[in-house]
């Protein structure tokens, strides 16, 4: 079965600085995705960045990076240079290679950004 | 606006009602997916569609949930005789599946239903 974990109920970062989310999952899948999304208070859950299994390189999305480290099965994200918009919901996600491509999240993280 | 759209954003009904939500998604997309996020969880896989077909449902999906999407275009999820459990965010998104590409979903903003 897959498993996505994040162990960071709610963060704090000062705005102009970064931050970093963890993530870790589990899976027998050899192929898989890994994603991030944020969701604002007002719900809409929006993609901000993915990571494939056999990607080489870590991913990169403007001021987001994903921290991937496969033997140790952790995906966090980085956010550099927070501002007070990055304050919201964070969750990682995860979708294996059967054929629905559904995703399994995580509990998410609350990150608030102080000016 | 191209994206992903709901209706009703609220609902609230009183136990035992039946409530309809509706979801278009971006035009182009075959894939249709709904998903549940009860308060402080991440969202959790219902169902999906590919086109009209119905391929997939969670053991979440009691009998008292129905999906449709008819012609492969919009989506309507049933909840008949709601309970106070039915109490949740349901979300629906969207994808283009092609043979090896496209994996990311896109989400509406959700229907936030509450039961009394």
């Amino acid at each position: 079965a897959q498993k996505i974990t994040q162990t960071q109920p709610g963060m704090f970062v000062q705005e102009k600085e970064a931050v970093t989310l963890d993530c870790t999952y589990d899976t027998s899948d050899p192929s898989y995705g890994l994603f991030w999304y944020k969701q604002p208070s007002s719900g809409e859950m929006i993609f901000l960045i993915y990571q494939g299994s056999y990607d080489q390189q870590n991913a990169t999305e403007g001021r987001y990076s994903l921290n991937f480290q496969k033997a140790r099965k952790s995906a966090n994200l980085v956010i550099s240079a927070s501002q007070l918009g990055d304050s919201a919901m964070y969750f990682c996600a995860m979708r294996g290679m059967d054929s629905s491509y559904k995703l399994i999240f995580g509990s998410g993280t609350r990150l608030l950004v102080r000016p | 606006d191209t994206g992903v759209s709901q209706d009703p954003r609220h609902k609230i009904t009183k136990r035992g009602q039946n409530v309809t939500f509706r979801c278009d998604p971006i035009s182009e997309h075959n894939r249709l997916y709904w998903y549940r996020q009860t308060l402080g969880q991440g969202p959790e896989f219902l169902t999906y569609f590919q086109n009209e077909a119905q391929l997939e449902k969670s053991r979440l999906l009691s009998d008292r949930f129905s999906a449709e999407r008819p012609k492969g275009s919009f989506s309507t999820l049933e909840i008949q005789r709601t309970e106070q459990g039915d109490s949740a965010m349901y979300l629906c998104a969207s994808s283009l599946i092609w043979a090896d590409t496209s994996y990311e979903q896109y989400f509406g903003p959700g229907t936030r239903l509450t039961v009394t």
